[in-house]
């Protein structure tokens, strides 16, 4: 089944604790993408990725940071995590560039809790 | 950042009445309209892509309308079910590599 996943699942850890949030996908997607969801806003993108080793910011990148080594894999690393970060996160692939009329197909969803 | 409005945020209709709602973006530069429909707890799902003004797009009992020149889109659902309860985003391209989303239209379906 073609799919976009995403661990964990749900997530509570303490301020400064480095964690790793992973995105995986079976489509040979060349783009991946992370957003973050909070109430009251739409999706915001932190970071994306056109391809193996190419990687750039979206509009909220402070306090993340990603790595693209394999094409189906794309973790999202809070070195410092803080409780403004505590959001749904969602990562997301598309076949080419990943904006204009590309559909993304998104992962289920990561629920994160910094205290 | 792009004014992209969703409204209303949020509606309750009752099962079997039709619905619709709308997605307001700049009518400059227009590329693309996407909207997507994200359950509570589920992957947003992908519905449609309009890029044509007059655009109009269907997929079972929901369907959607485009129209660049005023820099509007609707979704309509006719005869609304419990499993069409969801919050249905919209979203526009702000180049090749991003979208940016409304902040949604919330539907509760009551039985």
């Amino acid at each position: 089944e073609a799919q976009v996943t995403q661990n964990p699942r749900y997530l509570i850890t303490v301020t400064g604790k480095k964690l790793t949030v992973t995105c995986s996908q079976n489509m040979n997607h060349e783009y991946m993408s992370w957003y973050r969801q909070d109430p009251g806003l739409g999706l915001r993108q932190i970071y994306y990725s056109m391809n193996v080793e190419v990687t750039d910011k979206g509009d909220v990148p402070e306090g993340y940071k990603v790595s693209r080594k394999e094409k189906r894999n794309f973790p999202l690393i809070l070195e410092s995590p803080s409780p403004n970060q505590t959001s749904l996160y969602f990562c997301a692939s598309s076949l080419g560039g990943g904006g204009q009329d590309e559909t993304q197909y998104f992962g289920p969803g990561t629920r994160l809790l910094v205290l | 950042i792009l004014n992209v409005e969703q409204s209303p945020q949020s509606l309750h209709v009752q099962e079997g009445d039709s619905t619709n709602f709308t997605c307001s973006f700049p009518s400059s530069n227009f590329y693309a309209l996407h909207w997507y429909r994200w359950e509570t707890a589920k992957s947003p799902e992908a519905l449609f892509v309009m890029t044509l003004n007059g655009d109009e797009k269907k997929k079972g009992r929901i369907s959607a309308t485009l129209n660049t020149k005023e820099g509007y889109s609707y979704l309509y659902i006719k005869g609304s079910q419990p499993e069409d309860s969801a919050t249905y985003l919209c979203a526009l391209p702000t180049g090749a590599n991003n979208l940016f989303f409304g902040t949604g239209t919330r539907l509760t379906v009551i039985p």
